[in-house]
């Protein structure tokens, strides 16, 4: 595609709610991150993918948080059980190579828990 | 860890006055650095990196960067500024991994 697609753009979830956030990435694109972005704030890492690989999930502030990319393309977030701390807009970037490479974020999916 | 530091929340600027946008940073190892924009409702935008090479790095819409190793700074920095560059601006710094971003500089360009 012409860019990173995410989808929904705006997501309201009653707490305790499962929630599943989608991202197409640029097609090609090896790399895969998702980033969280609070109001006021800068994005926050959450996890990383190489092809269908999850590298790196350091960034998962929670075992209610998972992610997966099972073909390499696609990727979903799901949160589990939604709290109102999770309330912040969850932004996907896809990458050539990694991030030495510049990175092309999504609009995000802006998760208000109420 | 790695981590960056914007200083300044806001940054305020006559249109076609010059501007710079600080920013500071700590990585062990050689630092990969970014420039990102976000305007309203829109994603994060691409506007430079350095990688390696000159220490002056010319972007996207006219913005530049100076890298400087003894400071540990990435200045961001345009000769002139126009309106329609107000926006948030996001530094952010990677060792080859993941991008740790700082907390975002609001510029507001003043016609």
């Amino acid at each position: 595609g012409a860019g990173v697609s995410q989808s929904p753009r705006y997501k309201v979830a009653k707490r305790g709610q499962d929630v599943a956030l989608r991202c197409d990435p640029i097609s090609g694109h090896v790399s895969l991150f998702w980033y969280q972005q609070a109001l006021g704030q800068g994005p926050e890492f959450l996890t990383y993918f190489q092809n269908e690989a999850q590298l790196d999930k350091s960034g998962l502030p929670s075992d209610r948080f998972f992610a997966e990319r099972p073909e390499g393309s696609v990727s979903t977030l799901k949160i589990q059980r939604t709290q109102q701390e999770d309330s912040a807009v969850y932004l996907c970037a896809s990458s050539s190579r990694g991030t030495n490479t510049e990175a092309f974020f999504g609009q995000g999916t802006r998760l208000t828990v109420v | 860890a790695q981590s960056v530091a914007q200083p300044e929340d806001q940054v305020n600027v006559a249109e076609g006055n010059p501007l710079t946008v600080k920013c500071t940073y700590s990585v062990s190892g050689n630092p990969y650095l970014f420039w990102y924009v976000q305007y309203p409702n829109r994603g994060l935008q691409f506007l430079l990196k350095y990688i390696t090479g000159d220490n002056l790095v010319k972007g996207s819409y006219g913005f530049e960067a100076e890298f400087n190793k003894s400071q540990t700074s990435f200045h961001l920095k345009k000769p002139s500024a126009l309106v329609s560059d107000s926006a948030l601006y996001f530094c952010a710094v990677s060792s080859g991994d993941k991008l740790t971003f700082g907390t975002g500089t609001r510029l507001a360009v003043r016609p």
